[in-house]
């Protein structure tokens, strides 16, 4: 099984600040079939990011997923006040899929 | 749009059994891959399962030896049964569709289940 561990657990920042958050993988994820999910309260997972860097539809260019093999990032170029929430990886490119464990980016 | 809509008792009693259902619109699960995650209070994403190809199903290893899923064409439903529940098994539930290939894209709003006696 591929665990994903993700880092920071929380990034406090400020609307308009840069956020990187990084995901990686106990062994390679193959295909670079690697996604990033935001979560809201209440809420559903939202896909931004599959394949490690193809933004999902209608996700906004301030997105941005990098990397490849063990080390993925996912960017948010300027945050807006509705980027804060949890952020999920995850890998499809082995059974069992996994998940990593969440970054929450807080307001500072 | 594909919109998904789960369905089924929100109150399990220990050592019972689980049973959701998923009903699709906008999509035909005749095709591409239908899927079942769940995520504890406050806790990360765990996948169940998914069922694809007419009825061919992958189990998560952990759960591989509780679970059941199936799927009814006619009625563009799938659904999840998972017994010998216990409390650790109080999530929110969620079926999801994913293109082959591609990781879940469309998610339905999700289900609480609690186990409680």
């Amino acid at each position: 099984e591929i665990v994903l561990t993700q880092s920071p657990g929380t990034l406090s920042l400020s609307p308009g600040e840069r956020a990187t958050l990084s995901c990686r993988a106990s062994e390679s994820v193959n295909s670079n079939y690697l996604a990033w999910y935001q979560q809201k309260p209440g809420q559903a997972p939202r896909l931004l990011i599959y394949g490690a860097s193809s933004r999902a539809t209608g996700i906004p260019d301030r997105f941005s997923g990098s990397g490849s093999g063990t080390d993925f990032t996912l960017t948010i170029s300027r945050l807006e006040p509705e980027d804060f929430a949890v952020y999920f990886c995850h890998q499809y490119g082995s059974s069992p899929l996994t998940f990593g464990g969440g970054t929450k980016v807080e307001i500072k | 749009q594909v919109q998904l809509q789960e369905s089924g008792p929100g109150l399990v009693k220990p050592s019972g059994t689980l049973s959701l259902t998923c009903t699709v619109s906008g999509g035909s699960i005749s095709r591409d891959y239908w899927i079942w995650i769940r995520q504890a209070p406050g806790t990360g994403l765990e996948w169940i399962a998914y069922i694809y190809n007419n009825g061919r199903i992958k189990w998560s290893p952990s759960l591989k030896s509780r679970v059941t899923m199936s799927a009814d064409t006619s009625k563009n439903q799938f659904s999840l049964n998972l017994n010998s529940v216990t409390a650790a098994d109080t999530a929110i539930y969620y079926c999801a569709r994913a293109l082959d290939g591609g990781p879940p894209d469309y998610w339905g709003q999700g289900t609480l289940v609690t186990v409680s006696s």
